[in-house]
């Protein structure tokens, strides 16, 4: 399996909390991503960075934001939970050019949120 | 913008036999990637088998192979000699070749492989 890794595996909080969502891989790829997924449902992206100090937001409009300060590190961050933010959030990267599995996608065990 | 569609939201096969699975998609761009996704139950996703637009022949890896119909925008997976351990959600998924590596998923396909 990939060496990128998500805590808290599972998270139970109530409305109004401030959370974070850590993500970080060990493997020196440029770019992460966050995902958004419910139950049995397709993946949306959320944000994107392709490197330090670069953030992007995803295809799907999301109230978390997210910071890329270290490579290997890509935290999401929600100001202030509330119910309709329960989901489960993935987060994978992906190798620069050059490589042979450039463009493939390496995700996470996920973060499954559920906000009370 | 892009779209990935997924037919078959469930899928359920014996052990040892053959299924395919659909994905159809919709672009305007002339060079792509496409990508199979398998996600087991409280597992990773993992990558099975990635296909890029340009080239003609179809891609296999082992048990696993894609018929790839570029005209008619189609890219099914075909697994053959099904075991218990492809019981998984797959995931077909679009990735343009230019600007953000973005991936597009279908709405997955859940496939029970029954011993």
């Amino acid at each position: 399996e990939a060496d990128i890794y998500q805590t808290p595996r599972y998270l139970v909080i109530g409305t109004g909390k401030k959370i974070t969502l850590e993500c970080s891989q060990t493997m020196g790829h440029d770019k992460m991503y966050w995902y958004q997924q419910d139950p049995g449902m397709e993946l949306h992206l959320i944000h994107y960075s392709y490197g330090v100090n670069s953030t992007e937001k995803g295809d799907l409009s999301s109230e978390s934001t997210v910071s890329r300060i270290r490579t290997e590190h890509f935290p999401l961050t929600l100001e202030s939970a509330r119910p309709s933010h329960t989901s489960q959030y993935l987060c994978a990267s992906s190798p620069p050019p050059g490589t042979d599995s450039y463009n493939e996608q390496f995700f996470g065990p996920g973060t499954r949120l559920t906000v009370l | 913008a892009q779209t990935v569609t997924q037919s078959q939201p469930e899928m359920s096969v014996q052990e040892a036999e053959t299924v395919t699975l659909s994905c159809t998609y919709d672009t305007s761009e002339s060079n792509y990637y496409l990508f199979w996704y398998k996600q087991p139950p409280s597992r990773q996703m993992i990558l099975v088998i990635r296909q890029e637009a340009y080239k003609q022949q179809n891609a296999t890896e082992n048990r696993f192979s894609v018929n790839f119909q570029k005209a008619a925008k189609s890219f099914s997976l075909k697994i053959s000699d099904s075991q218990l351990g492809d019981t998984a959600m797959y995931f077909c998924a679009f990735m343009k070749q230019r600007g953000a590596q973005k991936l597009v998923f279908g709405q997955g396909t859940r496939l029970t492989i029954n011993p």
